[in-house]
C-alpha cells in the first residue's frame, strides 16, 4: 500500500531564506508526483508535477526534484517571502490505481517578516 | 480552463439533518469525480471515486450509507451527508478529471466546510 510521508509537519523560517521540504514515498511504481499549496479553509492550488520519467520542475522560485528509486521528492523554495506562508502538500499518482492520488500530511510553512 | 466549483463553500447543519454538496466541472466533462475529506491540519483523504452513470467506489472505512454519491451527469456529482452528526465536520474537497483528459490530469475545487452542531 503507497504511503506518503512529508517532514517537518511545520516550518518557520525568517523572510529571503531559501529552504526545502521533503516528501518520501515508500512504493516507486508511480505515474508522477504532485505538489499543491493550501492556503487556510482554501483549496488545493496545484505548483509543480513532476512525471516518472522526469528528474526536476521549475517554475518561478519554486524547484521540485523526483528521485523515484529511492522514494523521494524534494520541493525547493528560493529566497521565501511571507506570502509563501501555507501548508504545502505533495501527492503521488500510483500507477494502475484509476487515478487516485495519495497525499501526504503536509508541511505548514510559516514565513516570518 | 479548467475550472471545479463547489456548492455551498460552507454549510452549518443541525445533527440529524442530511446536507448535500455539489461539485461541479464549469467548462470541462468528467467522466470521473473524485471526493476528498480533510480534517484540521491533516492530510486530504479519499473517500469515494465518482463515475458518470454508474456506481460510485468508496475507500475501506468510508460508509456509503452515510456518504451518498450520484454522478448524474458529466458535469455534476454530488455528495449527501446523511443524517449528519458533529463528527461529520470537516472539510470536503471535490476534483474532477477530465473526460478527455490523461489520467493523470485532475482539477480541485475550493472545499465545502461542514459544520454540524
Amino acid at each position: 500500500k503507497q504511503e506518503v510521508t512529508q517532514i517537518p509537519a511545520a516550518l518557520s523560517v525568517p523572510e529571503g531564506e531559501n529552504l526545502v521540504l521533503n516528501c518520501s514515498f515508500t512504493d516507486s511504481a508511480i505515474y508522477n508526483l504532485q505538489w499543491f499549496r493550501q492556503d487556510p479553509g482554501k483549496g488545493l492550488t496545484s505548483l509543480l508535477l513532476i512525471q516518472s520519467s522526469q528528474r526536476e520542475q521549475t517554475s518561478g522560485r519554486l524547484n521540485a526534484s523526483l528521485d523515484k528509486s529511492s522514494g523521494r521528492s524534494t520541493l525547493y523554495i528560493a529566497a521565501s517571502q511571507p506570502g509563501d506562508s501555507a501548508t504545502y502538500l505533495c501527492a503521488v499518482l500510483p500507477s494502475n490505481q484509476g487515478g487516485k492520488l495519495i497525499f501526504g500530511q503536509g508541511t505548514e510553512l510559516s514565513v516570518k517578516p | 480552463g479548467a475550472v471545479v466549483s463547489q456548492h455551498p463553500s460552507r454549510v452549518i447543519c443541525k445533527s440529524g439533518t442530511s446536507v448535500k454538496i455539489e461539485c461541479r466541472s464549469l467548462d470541462f466533462q468528467a467522466t470521473t469525480m473524485f471526493w476528498y475529506r480533510q480534517f484540521p491540519k491533516k492530510s486530504l483523504m479519499l473517500m469515494a471515486t465518482s463515475n458518470e452513470g454508474s456506481k460510485a467506489t468508496y475507500e475501506q472505512g468510508v460508509e456509503k450509507d452515510k456518504f451518498l454519491i450520484n454522478h448524474a451527469s458529466l458535469t455534476l456529482s454530488t455528495l449527501t451527508v446523511t443524517s449528519a452528526h458533529p463528527e461529520d465536520s470537516s472539510f470536503y474537497i471535490c476534483s474532477a478529471r477530465p473526460r478527455d483528459g490523461y489520467q493523470e490530469t485532475q482539477y480541485f475545487g475550493p472545499g465545502t466546510r461542514l459544520l454540524v452542531l
